[in-house]
């Protein structure tokens, strides 16, 4: 079965500062990631996805995440953050188990951005 | 517009009494899941469908009952029998095999039993 790591809870960073939230997933022929963001009291919203092709994804919003096969990770990455960055933040894998098709969710990391 | 709506967005109950929160979709998705979101613990899924009147087990189904008799809806049930039902559920739906998977969610149903 799948697994992912979100190796960081909370993230703090300044406004404009570059930032990093980090996601492993477990080893698998081939993968669908997805990174979603959660802001307070709300649903999740899909962020930036890789199915295939090119190994960088970007979302609209600035956010970038780059698939790294030889070391299962899918970082999401922004290089300056705002204070409406403010969310959490979750990384997820795919997964078919018996013909029915699943997210396998991390645990999600809080990004609190600072003025 | 196509979306998920959950209903009501806050709901309180006694402890003992079943309580049913809703989900509904006009996406069109034969796939829908219910989530079960605690602080620290990300998602943790109760119960999916892919098909109407077929649904599964997720990872914490004890507690819980769901029902499809409708392509568009996903009622979740939370029985006296769940240990600890305050928490906030979320509804998603998405395509089926042959897709990418990718999950549309719901503004979620924060639960409070007492």
């Amino acid at each position: 079965a799948q697994s992912v790591t979100q190796l960081d809870s909370q993230v703090p960073v300044f406004e404009e500062a570059p930032v990093e939230l980090r996601c492993n997933y477990s080893s698998s022929v081939s993968v669908y990631l997805f990174w979603y963001v959660q802001y307070p009291n709300q649903g999740l919203q899909l962020l930036l996805k890789y199915l295939s092709g090119s190994t960088l994804v970007e979302s609209i919003n600035g956010f970038e995440a780059e698939f790294n096969k030889s070391q299962t990770s899918f970082h999401l990455r922004k290089p300056s953050v705002h204070i409406s960055d403010t969310a959490e933040y979750f990384c997820a894998v795919s997964e078919v188990s018996g013909g029915y098709n699943k997210l396998i969710f991390g645990a999600g990391t809080r990004l609190a951005v600072h003025p | 517009d196509g979306g998920i709506t959950q209903s009501p967005k806050y709901l309180f109950r006694k402890e003992g009494q079943n309580v049913t929160l809703s989900c509904e979709q006009n996406l069109n998705h034969d796939a829908m899941y219910w989530y079960r979101q605690d602080p620290g613990q990300g998602l943790r899924l109760i119960y999916y469908s892919q098909i109407v009147n077929d649904f599964q087990k997720g990872d914490i189904a004890e507690g819980y009952s769901v029902s499809r008799e409708k392509k568009e809806s996903f009622p979740l049930t939370v029985t006296s029998a769940q240990k600890n039902p305050t928490a906030f559920y979320l509804c998603a739906s998405s395509h089926v095999l042959g897709r990418s998977y990718e999950q549309y969610f719901g503004p979620g149903t924060r639960l409070t039993v007492t």
